[in-house]
């Protein structure tokens, strides 16, 4: 059964510190791996879409890992603010095949607060 | 970048009746769109994959009399809530595919919908 596993459930860091979000999936077939954030209300924004062959892709303070071979990913964030406190959620593609099925499979999130 | 809207983005309505919701994809054309419902503090829950110009095809559990989908054009599908419970308040999230295999999907931003 396709999964994805994400850590911490949650996590509370101050303004402007680092922090890393882990990922492991066990999707197969394996098409890319995207990093949302979640604002509260809010539908999913993309920031990072990896395939197989790519082990390192970052969008501004954001910078996400992909070990094909381990099937984990990682999310780190740089310089914390307070306006990255969001849900950050780790979905895995199968390959798009069309005519129905989305092929995700989501992860639970890791819910980020920033404190001042 | 693509651009999936929903309107509204938030309802409230009385029990027993139906509420529309509309995803559009302004810049692209989608030949599959899905639904999703997410309650507080969990994952997306795929309910149904919209395809344009045939039925829809519901997840397991998903009642297709309750939600019913239309997918119309390349650009709209909207979820109809009939006859509308409490339980069914929820935040609804479509999502729009380009079709590419190498394309993800494109988070619209959510309907909050509130049955009193």
């Amino acid at each position: 059964k396709n999964q994805v596993e994400q850590s911490p459930q949650s996590l509370i860091i101050l303004e402007g510190k680092n922090c890393t979000l882990q990922c492991n999936y066990t999707v197969s077939p394996f098409s890319n791996l995207r990093w949302y954030k979640q604002d509260t209300g809010r539908g999913p924004v993309s920031l990072t879409i990896m395939t197989f062959s790519e082990n390192t892709k970052s969008n501004g303070r954001y910078t996400a890992t992909l070990d094909a071979d381990t099937k984990q990913s990682s999310l780190h964030i740089t310089a914390s603010q307070l306006s990255d406190s969001a849900s950050y959620i780790c979905v895995v593609s199968a390959p798009y095949s069309g005519g129905g099925a989305d092929g995700l499979t989501f992860g639970k999130g890791t819910h980020l607060i920033i404190q001042p | 970048g693509a651009v999936v809207s929903q309107h509204p983005s938030r309802v409230i309505c009385k029990s027993g009746t139906s509420v529309k919701i509309e995803c559009r994809s302004l810049d692209f054309q989608a030949t599959t769109m899905f639904w999703y419902r997410q309650f507080p503090k969990q994952s997306l829950m795929l309910m149904a994959t919209s395809n344009e110009g045939s039925k829809a095809t519901y997840e397991q559990g998903v009642e297709k009399d309750k939600f019913l989908i239309n997918h119309a054009s390349l650009t709209l599908s909207t979820l109809t809530v009939t006859s509308a419970h409490p339980e069914d308040s929820s935040f609804y999230i479509c999502s729009a595919h380009q079709g590419l295999a190498t394309s993800g999907q494109y988070f619209g931003p959510g309907t909050r919908l509130t049955v009193t």
